[in-house]
């Protein structure tokens, strides 16, 4: 167990709709990262944040967003879903900016 | 620009074989930081090693070990008398100054019993 909480595990949606990733990192842990898994893309790098405040960006579709909040779990929101969409949603937190990164069981997105 | 090249998409061994994977990163900047991740058919994302660009020590962890090398920006991973339970594909990624951890596409290892 890495310490990294996702929710949900698994979500069946469909196109068009929107829905929530939520993360909670390890306890200490101020970096986020979120990533999307996809068979053909392999582990694209989406956000990252740090304490609170956007740090890095990757190439998250404008129809994506993220927040970290200030207990610091952070949840990451894509909308106008899409069939491409589908995948495995990983976040991952480090206690220091290029610490190790230590990830979440994932959530696997559906859209069908 | 960042850039992580995982030759090897899969490879085979027979258990109890030494098996080495390949990693090959581009960076402009001197610091930077190097790990390695595995992903068994379960579906988690494993930490396995960290390493910062100043320390060029070979590590040993059990069977597993790896040989860092900046003349040929290399971060290879070896695996020592493999097991089945090893198999799983495995990544490679780098974080420099643009704070990404940025990954390779993967080597799928299978041990074969």
């Amino acid at each position: 167990d890495s310490g990294v909480t996702q929710t949900p595990k698994h979500l069946i949606t469909a196109t068009g709709q929107r829905v929530t990733l939520r993360c909670s990192p390890r306890s200490g842990d101020l970096s986020v990262y979120w990533y999307q898994q996809s068979l053909d893309q392999g582990l694209q790098f989406l956000i990252q944040y740090y304490n609170g405040e956007e740090r890095a960006k990757g190439n998250i579709l404008e129809r994506f967003s993220a927040q970290q909040f200030p207990d610091l779990h952070s949840e990451l929101n894509l909308s106008s879903l899409e069939l491409g969409d589908s995948a495995l949603y990983f976040c991952a937190s480090s206690v220091v900016d290029r610490g190790e990164a230590f990830f979440g069981q994932g959530t696997r997105l559906t859209v069908v | 620009a960042q850039k992580v090249t995982q030759a090897q998409t899969e490879i085979s061994v027979v258990e109890k074989e030494d098996v080495t994977l390949d990693c090959v990163y581009e960076t402009r900047d001197t610091t930077y930081y190097l790990f390695w991740y595995k992903q068994p058919p379960s579906g988690e994302l494993v930490f396995l090693i960290r390493r910062n660009s100043f320390d060029e020590q070979n590590e040993i962890s059990g069977r597993y070990s790896w040989n860092f090398q900046k003349s040929t920006s290399s971060f290879n991973f070896t695996i020592t008398a493999s097991q089945v339970v090893d198999s799983a594909v495995y990544f490679c990624a780098l974080n420099d100054r643009d704070d990404k951890i940025i990954f390779g596409k993967g080597t799928r290892l299978h041990i074969l019993p």
